[in-house]
């Protein structure tokens, strides 16, 4: 099966830009992930969809940034304005269950750069 | 959530098995032990994961304590390719939190040819 797509692969920006991560999700699976990983650190949860809801999203800093997932299959985060502080890889996950502990399947990120 | 704690770095040369422990002694009755590990420049990949017994696939094996306050990811002939970031991680199942999977440091897997 295709894996979880995600692109740009990278993007450099400089600060106070708009940035936007697409992702795809392995066809099927309705629990869709956008986590944050730091440099040297483990990744870190934004928000959680079940289909088109956002069922989590308490980590998700919403001033600056927002998320869609239209239709339940493809998803975007955004970002607006960029800060300094969200250079990071945006990594995008999909599970078919997660009740049932399915795997969760991690894209290979978006490393962004802001300048 | 509870937590996990996880040596920072470990070492192993190649072909011999490698025990990477994992303690987690504030684990719920309702908590499984995940095990992810992450290769250089990509995302995470599922390892392996399981609740009360011992569990093994064509990756690794995990050993769970029978106090279930702690485990272990046996890889049982380490290769080059095995070098990476291994995360051990707890989640619900039930509530808000189920599929929610916390990351920590993880341990950084190093070995040597």
């Amino acid at each position: 099966e295709a894996g979880v797509v995600q692109s740009p692969r990278y993007k450099i920006i400089e600060k106070k830009q708009p940035v936007a991560f697409w992702c795809n999700p392995i066809s099927g699976h309705n629990t869709l992930y956008w986590y944050r990983q730091n440099l040297g650190q483990g990744p870190e949860l934004l928000i959680r969809y079940e289909n088109e809801e956002a069922v989590d999203d308490s980590q998700l800093p919403k001033d600056r940034f927002s998320a869609e997932r239209l239709k339940g299959v493809d998803s975007t985060l955004k970002i607006q304005p960029a800060e300094l502080g969200d250079s990071a890889v945006y990594l995008c996950a999909s599970s078919s269950d997660p009740v049932y502990n399915s795997p969760l399947h991690f894209g290979n990120g978006t490393r962004l750069t802001v300048t | 959530d509870a937590k996990t704690t996880q040596p920072n770095s470990m070492e192993s040369n190649e072909e011999e098995p490698v025990h990477l422990p994992c303690n987690h002694s504030t684990i719920s009755g309702t908590d499984y032990i995940h095990w992810y590990r992450q290769l250089p420049s990509q995302g995470p990949e599922y390892v392996i994961h399981g609740l009360t017994s011992n569990v093994n696939n064509r990756m690794a094996s995990l050993a769970i304590a029978e106090d279930r306050k702690s485990s272990t990811l046996i890889l049982h002939r380490a290769t080059l390719r095995d070098a990476a970031v291994y995360y051990c991680i707890l989640s619900s199942l039930g509530g808000t939190s189920y599929g929610k999977l916390t990351f920590g440091q993880g341990t950084i897997l190093t070995v040597h040819p």
